[in-house]
């Protein structure tokens, strides 16, 4: 069964670098994501791309995020300079047309120090 | 303010029986969704409900949603160890761009 993937499973940076997380969507989905889970808190919207442009962001989705899809396969999401508040579980997941559902990664667990 | 409310936050019952969680929610929506998170793990979906929609099985699962009330829930019948998880519900609003989600529902099934 297809499924959406995620790598690195986990990453650890230091505080003012930059980090590139990598999603592979679901291959005939139009439609891709980004949440992010706070320990022990609730999931949050981050972003949704259709059509190689943002549809819609969040206030969390500041001038340091941003998402590309550099190619057929890949989708990916850059923090340019970490804050010790951007630790968190971040979930890739992506949709088809006509389908409502989402289907998320298994998640990156970034650590800034 | 926040969009899907579950309750209980937590819940712990005996293996066999049946979990029933809740879900609110404030706007109006295409549709709710419930995902599983194992402890760490990724979001698993289990079942998604239309609003135009008042019951939905799944397996041992069953959805209901009163648009009325804007409410759901979720019954988890004949409770195995292995349903151990957090239950989440997202909400699909009209825009249907984002999933908007709750704080969840810490299930224990104690063997």
């Amino acid at each position: 069964e297809p499924e959406v993937t995620q790598t690195p499973s986990h990453q650890v940076t230091q505080m003012g670098q930059e980090v590139i997380l990598r999603c592979v969507p679901i291959s005939n989905h139009l439609y891709f994501y980004w949440y992010r889970q706070i320990l022990g808190q609730k999931v949050e919207f981050l972003v949704s791309f259709y059509n190689n442009e943002i549809s819609e962001k969040s206030e969390i989705f500041d001038d340091q995020f941003s998402v590309e899809r550099p190619d057929g396969s890949n989708f990916t999401l850059k923090i340019r300079s970490t804050k010790l508040e951007d630790s968190a579980m971040y979930f890739c997941a992506s949709r088809t047309r006509g389908e409502d559902t989402q289907y998320f990664g298994p998640g990156t667990r970034l650590t800034v120090l | 303010s926040q969009q899907g409310e579950e309750d209980p936050q937590a819940l712990s019952i005996q293996e066999g029986e049946n979990a029933t969680m809740n879900c609110s929610y404030k706007t109006s929506i295409n549709n709710l969704q419930w995902y599983r998170q194992n402890s760490g793990r990724g979001l698993v979906h289990l079942i998604l409900i239309r609003s135009n929609e008042r019951e939905k099985h799944s397996g041992r699962l069953r959805v209901t949603l009163d648009t009325s009330k804007k409410s759901s829930s979720l019954l988890i019948t004949a409770s195995r160890a292995a349903d151990t998880a957090s239950y989440f519900c997202a909400t699909g609003p009209d825009s249907n761009y984002q999933l908007i989600w709750g704080a969840g529902t810490k299930l224990i099934i104690k063997p």
